[in-house]
């Protein structure tokens, strides 16, 4: 079957570094995209992980380990605009992108 | 350019009535992508077009969704009759090419079915 974990919420102070992890059990493997979500907006393409290792945009970090099913999110210097929904999907061989239940990030001051 | 765009943002409906969801994609995407949110759950896909053909429905939960894509170019998705359970946030997407293509999601139709 497929599934996806990542954390339900959490929590971070403005201008810290924040890790949010995806682990993942898929039936075949194409990709993994991380997708930002504002309240009632549409899911925006953040990263993409293929290969093994560590994808970096500006303030926004993106690892994968395909033999441990595991992928990560690093946001850095964060800002009040980060406050937002974090999607990890899979990508399963197939046209269809697998979901996880996305992770709520809060960014206090 | 213009983005995905969904028609209605929020549609509130009648158990046993009947409601039609219009996606647009972006100009020239050929493939267009049906996912929803119900309460509490994850994003899950519902099907597949590229151009007007049905590339992958296997997503779709029974036959009282239809979606068409006529002429290939914007999608409609129709619940009929809708179900207290067809609740959630539909949500449509495109890309240029299929696979590990980036999707562009449009912002979501949001249905409520009392």
């Amino acid at each position: 079957g497929q599934n996806i974990d990542q954390p339900t919420e959490m929590t971070a102070t403005e201008g810290a570094i924040v890790q949010i992890n995806c682990t993942y059990q898929t039936s075949g493997f194409n990709g993994l995209f991380w997708y930002q979500q504002h309240a009632g907006e549409a899911p925006t393409f953040l990263s993409y992980n293929v290969l093994d290792g560590l994808e970096e945009k500006g303030r926004f970090s993106s690892f994968l380990s395909r033999s441990k099913g595991y992928s990560y999110l690093l946001l850095k210097e964060l800002q009040m605009k980060d406050s937002a929904s974090y999607l990890c999907a899979v990508n399963n061989a197939g046209n269809m992108l697998t979901f996880g239940g996305g992770t709520r990030l809060m960014v206090k001051p | 350019e213009a983005g995905v765009t969904q028609f209605p943002s929020h549609s509130v409906i009648e158990k046993g009535q009947t409601v039609t969801l219009r996606c647009d994609p972006i100009s020239g995407h050929d493939n267009l992508y049906w996912y929803r949110r119900v309460m509490g759950k994850e994003i899950k896909f519902l099907l597949h077009f590229v151009k007007e053909s049905k590339q992958d429905e296997s997503g779709m939960p029974n036959n009282r969704f239809l979606a068409e894509r006529t002429g290939g170019t914007y999608s409609t998705l129709k619940v009929q009759p809708a179900e207290l359970e067809d609740s959630g946030v539909y949500f449509c997407a495109s890309s240029q090419s299929p696979g590990a293509n980036v999707l562009t999601f449009g912002a979501g139709s949001r249905l409520t079915v009392l």
